[in-house]
């Protein structure tokens, strides 16, 4: 059971626009940053999103993110194939002293 | 360009011991946090540990509390993960990411492409 929660699955169309949802506690997200990371089949994790909505050089601007009291919130517009992967939230979180991720969502393009 | 390579990993009997390495090259090292991340196969992430670019603060998710070590050596560009008394469930492909900060806020900015332990008899 992953400290912050994200649902297991997420799917679209080419072209369509999807969320995925992060929610956590007043000890993680409600107190600090949030992160987004990209892993594709087979491959390391790589930074998306970081202080909940700013992308880092070379991140599409179809990527954005955004945070409200103790929840966060990853949108994909315009989506791509290749945008197929999983995509995990995460945060410090006080109580633990430790970072926390989300259980993970798989986004299928259909 | 940031290169951070893991190595150690393999094959281990429950209760044995690994030392996992991850050399870094293309970045102040001296002045990074760093941590280590694993996942088990066909599973999340889960952070383990992490270590102030100094050395003096580190710590530990519960699950790896008492039995890991984090350290690291400035001199030589590297972290290190000295894993003992290790479990079936530590199996997982292990990270070492580095760690920075934009305004305070903290982030995962590179990551290794992993290292394969495996625990079983």
């Amino acid at each position: 059971q992953s400290v912050l929660t994200q649902p297991p699955s997420a799917s679209g169309t080419p072209g369509q626009r999807v969320h995925i949802s992060c929610s956590g506690s007043n000890s993680n997200i409600g107190r600090t940053t949030v992160n987004w990371y990209q892993q594709l089949p087979g491959t390391a994790p790589k930074l998306l999103i970081y202080s909940q909505d700013q992308r880092p050089s070379g991140v599409p601007d179809r990527f954005s993110g955004s945070k409200s009291g103790t929840s966060a919130s990853l949108a994909i517009s315009g989506l791509l194939s290749e945008d197929e992967a999983f995509y995990y939230c995460a945060s410090w979180d006080d109580s633990l002293n430790g970072w926390v991720f989300g259980g993970g969502t798989k986004l299928t393009v259909l | 360009e940031v290169q951070l390579v893991e190595s150690g990993g393999g094959l281990v009997q429950p209760g044995g011991s690994l030392r996992l390495s991850c050399a870094t090259s293309g970045l102040n090292f001296s002045s990074y946090e760093m941590n280590w991340v694993r996942q088990a196969p066909g599973k999340g992430l889960e952070w383990v540990s992490y270590i102030t670019s100094d050395g003096a603060t580190i710590y530990y998710a519960d699950s790896v509390k008492g039995r890991f070590t984090v350290s690291r050596d400035n001199a030589k560009n590297s972290l290190y993960l000295q894993m003992n008394s290790l479990r079936v469930e530590d199996t997982a492909l292990y990270f070492c990411a580095s760690e920075t900060d934009w305004n305070d806020d903290y982030y995962f900015d590179y990551w290794g492409q992993g290292t394969l332990v495996t625990v079983s008899s």
